[in-house]
């Protein structure tokens, strides 16, 4: 089981909204402001989407919007387009240099 | 543009060690603006952090696999490695190498910029 609790699966039809929930503790993201999200397609590397909670990495569209309450962190893509359906992953800084994951959630462009 | 490009067995015996190793090319491993890390995803699974390490070989581990993980660096061939000893079904998973920031004054980031493709590694007699 992972440490941050994502849904396995989200969809959404082009041009709609869709938020991805990643559901941690008070030890991880509630604790720092140091979660990330990476999109993973098949058979290609993963990539970063969101760092810092909110932050977007240069070439990432603002379409990918981040954030956090409490201990529950948020992705939410809109404008929902077919290249989005992929694998959606959480990660947190969890002290003591350790690093957690999500299990995981896959959208589904309808 | 750099890239990291894992490689090693495909298929490993149970109670024995997975070594993997990851290639650093178009750019230098020896940086003191990254750590360098292996993660993993076992079948239908999340991704797990395993280990990071700098250049000058100082290296984290996760603490649930800290006992059978060992993470070098081999600044020569600009690649470090992976082993993981007494390896079970259980530690079958795509591996993949990627990069984090180094801490820069009192700013510490914990999220991976650049991964590889990963590779998977079967535990199976």
């Amino acid at each position: 089981q992972s440490a941050l609790t994502q849904p396995p699966s989200a969809s959404g039809s082009p041009g709609q909204s869709v938020t991805i929930s990643c559901t941690g503790t008070s030890s991880d993201v509630g604790a720092y402001n140091h979660v990330s999200w990476y999109q993973e397609h098949p058979g290609k590397a993963p990539k970063l989407m969101i760092y810092e909670v909110t932050n977007r990495p240069s070439g990432v569209p603002d379409r990918f919007f981040g954030s956090k309450s409490g201990n529950m962190a948020s992705l939410t893509v809109s404008g929902l387009q077919a290249e989005d359906e992929a694998d959606y992953y959480c990660s947190s800084y969890a002290g003591s240099n350790n690093v957690v994951f999500g299990g995981g959630t896959k959208l589904t462009v309808l | 543009q750099l890239q990291l490009q894992e490689s090693g067995p495909g298929l490993v015996k149970p109670s024995e060690t997975l070594s993997l190793t990851c290639t650093v090319s178009g750019g230098s491993i020896s940086s003191s603006f990254y750590y360098w890390g292996w993660i993993r995803q076992p079948p239908g699974k999340g991704l797990e952090w395993i280990a990071s390490v700098f250049y000058s070989g100082n290296t984290y581990y996760n603490p649930s696999l800290k006992s059978r993980v060992t993470m070098s660096v081999d600044t020569f061939n600009n690649q470090f490695s992976l082993k993981l000893t007494s390896v079970t079904a259980a530690d079958t998973a795509v591996y993949y190498c990627a990069r984090r920031k180094n801490c820069s004054g009192a700013s510490c980031y914990w999220y991976f910029d650049l991964w590889g493709r990963g590779t998977l590694v079967t535990v199976s007699s």
